[in-house]
């Protein structure tokens, strides 16, 4: 199975940077993304690592390392529109043209003002 | 980018009732549709694997004769909740991958509130 942990609640000020880790236990290891998910809305893409280092996009950023299982979201210039759950989501190839994406079990992020 | 829906937005069904719900994708082909379930303060739980022309793989504990599941074409994927029960309320979610286009991302829908009463 795949091992998927992150922390469970954060909360940060507006304005500020947050950084969401995650780390992971997998084999077939075939890239890792970052979802946004509102209360009660289905999951929107934010980002997707398949090789080491950072991947940057506006106010987020994410970043990975496959020799350590690590990720981590960060998020700058913090809104309160941010305040959503972060899915950390590892796919996995199981061969013949057969992808799996399991899911973290997601980090609240309040924002504050 | 890509869209995919989901209908019913919401449904409320009594218990031993059965509720289909569909998933399109809208302007891409799927060969692989997912779905999930997602219970409140949870993650979202891969119940079954969806390959276009062929039978769902799902995942341990999902009853396969009660979660029927349908992928017709390239662009719809159906669940079907069998005699519904309360326990079976929950945030249903699709998805579908993009197999034409790198990162094969899946797209999600926007979900199917099921209430069984």
């Amino acid at each position: 199975g795949q091992n998927i942990d992150q922390p469970t609640e954060m909360t940060a000020t507006e304005g500020a940077i947050v950084q969401i880790n995650c780390t992971y236990q997998t084999s077939g290891f075939n890239g890792l993304f970052w979802y946004q998910q509102h209360a009660g809305e289905a999951p929107t893409f934010l980002s997707y690592n398949v090789l080491d280092g950072l991947e940057e996009k506006g106010r987020f950023s994410s970043f990975l390392s496959r020799s350590k299982g690590y990720s981590y979201l960060l998020l700058k210039e913090l809104q309160m529109k941010d305040s959503a759950s972060y899915l950390c989501a590892v796919r996995k190839y199981s061969g013949a043209g057969s992808y799996q994406l399991t899911f973290g079990k997601g980090t609240k992020l309040s924002v504050i003002p | 980018g890509a869209v995919v829906s989901q209908h019913p937005s919401w449904v409320i069904c009594k218990s031993g009732t059965s509720v289909k719900i569909e998933c399109r994708s809208l302007d891409f082909q799927a060969t692989t549709m997912f779905w999930y379930r997602q219970f409140p303060k949870q993650s979202l739980m891969l119940m079954a694997t969806s390959n276009e022309g062929s039978k769902a793989t799902y995942e341990q504990g999902v009853e396969k004769d009660k979660f029927l599941i349908n992928h017709a074409s390239l662009t719809l994927s159906t669940l079907t909740v069998t005699s519904a029960h309360p326990e079976d309320s929950s945030f249903y979610i699709c998805s579908a991958r993009d197999s034409a286009a790198y990162p094969y991302e899946q797209y999600f829908g926007p979900g199917t509130r099921l209430t069984v009463t």
